[in-house]
């Protein structure tokens, strides 16, 4: 079966730096994405990774190991309104994105 | 960016109605939409996804006699959840591609439904 795996929830400090980590088991693969949804709110896109290796973008980077089915997303000088729910969602032989459960980020002062 | 609207944005409503929830991509032509719900708490659920001008495909668990998708423009989904229930209550959230391969998905801000 398709898995997508993600902590469930992970806090973090104002100004620090935190690593959500995702792995993944697929029907093939077209790319990972990642997603910020914040609370009562729809998912904003991030990040899409397909070849292996980072992507950095302002705070946020994302990395891919497709060997390992593994990714991570760096969130740097982490800020009060990063508290959010980052979803991992990859996209298999078919085109159709299979969603991680999502990390709800805790971030305290 | 790509802006995908929904409406209503939340609508609260009898048992027994039915409720009509409108996607519409603002300033590009989606070929393919995306129909999500999503409970408290919970992940996106994929119900179903729509091409323009051809029926839409549900998922597995997914009553297509209930939830009535219609994709009839490149700019329009539409979505009706036909006589609803309590446990019909959702966040339901639409998306949007352009088709092409590996196309990112926007999403709508999503319409929160509540059945009384």
């Amino acid at each position: 079966g398709q898995n997508i795996d993600q902590p469930t929830e992970m806090t973090a400090t104002e100004g620090a730096i935190v690593q959500i980590n995702c792995t993944y088991q697929t029907s093939g693969f077209n790319g990972l994405f990642w997603y910020q949804q914040h609370a009562g709110e729809a998912p904003t896109f991030l990040s899409y990774n397909v070849l292996d290796g980072l992507e950095e973008k302002g705070r946020f980077s994302s990395f891919l190991s497709r060997s390992k089915g593994y990714s991570y997303l760096l969130l740097k000088e982490l800020q009060m309104k990063d508290s959010a729910s980052y979803l991992c969602a990859v996209m298999d032989s078919n085109y159709q994105l299979i969603w991680g459960a999502g990390t709800k980020l805790i971030i305290k002062p | 960016g790509a802006v995908v609207s929904q409406h209503p944005s939340w609508v609260i409503c009898k048992s027994g109605t039915s409720v009509k929830i409108e996607c519409r991509s603002l300033d590009f032509q989606a070929t393919t939409m995306f129909w999500y719900r999503q409970f408290p708490k919970q992940s996106l659920m994929l119900m179903a996804t729509s091409n323009e001008g051809s029926k839409a495909t549900y998922e597995q668990g997914v009553e297509k006699d209930k939830f009535l998708i219609n994709h009839a423009s490149l700019t329009l989904s539409t979505l009706t959840v036909t006589s609803a229930h309590p446990e019909d209550s959702s966040f339901y959230i639409c998306s949007a591609t352009s088709g092409r391969a590996m196309e990112t998905q926007y999403f709508g801000p999503g319409t929160r439904l509540l059945v009384l």
